[in-house]
């Protein structure tokens, strides 16, 4: 069953600690996408990544890091630099360069305690 | 820096209504129209889309309509249903290999 999986759902943070949220997706997609999703705010890009190994900065990647070490993965974590950590992420993909369409996966919600 | 407007930002109408939800963008540079609908606690998945080729396009009860010289396009839901009720995202494409802008988005309810 193909598709995006984002884990977990749910993540507390503490002050100062970083935490990394999970993305997979077995789409066989080149590129790959991390949203940030504030209430009245829609969706802001904080990184994205075009091929294996190679990423590039959004509009708010102040905060947060990623890697792309295999096709199929794209982890974000957000470091303690981030000081309003409190969200909705989501994780993306889509099939080529061109980035069309985005397949989107379910969301993790990170709440700091 | 391309700018996205999406309007209104809420809006609620009767069950077999028709909504609009309009988006207006400023760069020209764009060459997909795509509208994304977000249920409470999901991710967002595509509705539908349309190239600027062509004015208008349906696909069920959805119609987006486009203006090219107003530098608009809009989504129409046809006979509205309680189970419409979600957050309705305008996300043009820019020429190249650029991301989707994203509007902030228009939260819909429908009311039986």
């Amino acid at each position: 069953d193909g598709g995006i999986t984002q884990s977990p759902k749910y993540l507390f943070r503490k002050e100062g600690q970083n935490v990394t949220l999970s993305c997979e997706q077995n789409l066989n997609h080149d590129a790959m996408y991390w949203y940030r999703q504030d209430p009245g705010q829609g969706l802001r890009l904080i990184y994205y990544s075009q091929i294996v190994n190679d990423f590039q900065k959004g509009d708010i990647a102040e905060g947060y890091s990623v890697s792309r070490e295999k096709k199929e993965s794209f982890p974000l974590t957000v470091t303690s630099a981030q000081k309003n950590p409190t969200a909705f992420y989501l994780c993306a993909s889509s099939i080529s360069r061109s980035q069309e369409t985005q397949y989107f996966g379910p969301g993790t919600r990170l709440l700091v305690l | 820096q391309q700018q996205v407007k999406q309007s209104p930002q809420s809006l609620i109408v009767q069950k077999g209504g028709i909504p609009i939800i309009n988006c207006a963008y400023e760069n020209t540079a764009f060459d997909y129209f795509p509208w994304y609908q977000q249920f409470p606690g999901k991710g967002p998945a595509l509705l539908i889309a349309i190239r600027p080729d062509v004015s208008e396009k349906k696909e069920g009860r959805f119609t987006i309509s486009f203006n090219k010289s107003a530098k608009q396009f809009s989504l129409h839901i046809m006979d509205s249903q309680p189970g419409d009720s979600a957050t309705y995202f305008c996300a043009p494409h820019p020429s190249g290999n650029t991301p989707l802008v994203f509007g902030k988005g228009t939260r819909l309810s429908v009311i039986a």
